[in-house]
């Protein structure tokens, strides 16, 4: 069964603290890993795409990297303002996947200054 | 450019009853996909409209259904409610990346 796990569930870092979200995925064949940000009550906003293993992708203080079986998320000199549950989602390969996102349960990020 | 958008930003029915939900998506994107997000299981795929078709639906009973519009605006109907539908009901639409709205808080009493 596809599956997405991340960790920790939750993550208290002080201002300027560097750190990573892991996920971790099974899937029958990766079509592509997907980083959100979500801010309390709001949706999900688009953060990153990764095809294939080794792909990197930064924007601001954030970058994303892939291998085989995990992604991570790695956060350098965090602010106040980069507070959120971060989501990972998968899609696979296959008639009963397409067009799916299937969701990690996120890591909540609580920055403080 | 517009974004996703979703109405009724909020909902509140009782046990029973029907509920319909809306969804905008971003100009030139025809595709519409719907989650749920309940307390403490994450965001669950709920199902998928393309060119006027549902193309996948996820593991949730019939009562959840929906449509798809010419104009591509799609409406998510969830009948008979039972209490554990109370969720956020995102909406994402895309070309390929999904660009999702800000949801649907609903409420069954």
């Amino acid at each position: 069964e596809d599956q997405v796990t991340q960790s920790p569930e939750a993550l208290r870092l002080q201002e300027g603290e560097s750190s990573s979200l892991n996920c971790s995925y099974t899937v029958s064949g990766l079509r592509g890993l997907f980083w959100y940000r979500q801010d309390p009550g709001k949706g999900p906003e688009f953060l990153f795409t990764l095809y294939s293993a080794g792909e990197e992708k930064e924007k601001e203080r954030l970058k994303a990297t892939l291998t085989k079986k995990e992604s991570f998320l790695h956060i350098t000199a965090p602010k106040p303002e980069d507070s959120a549950t971060y989501l990972c989602a998968v899609q696979a390969y296959g008639s009963g996947n397409t067009g799916k996102l299937i969701f990690g349960q996120g890591t909540t990020l609580q920055v403080k200054p | 450019e517009a974004g996703v958008t979703q109405s009724p930003t909020h909902l509140i029915k009782t046990r029973g009853q029907q509920a319909t939900l809306r969804c905008s998506p971003i100009s030139g994107h025809t595709s519409v996909y719907w989650y749920q997000q309940a307390l403490g299981l994450g965001l669950q795929f709920l199902l998928w409209y393309d060119e006027g078709e549902e193309r996948n639906r996820g593991n949730f009973p019939p009562r959840f259904s929906g449509r798809q519009f010419p104009n591509y605006s799609s409406e998510l109907n969830v009948n008979a409610l039972e209490l554990e539908d109370s969720a956020l009901y995102l909406c994402a639409s895309s070309l390929d990346t999904q660009y999702f709205g800000p949801g649907t808080r609903l409420t069954v009493l």
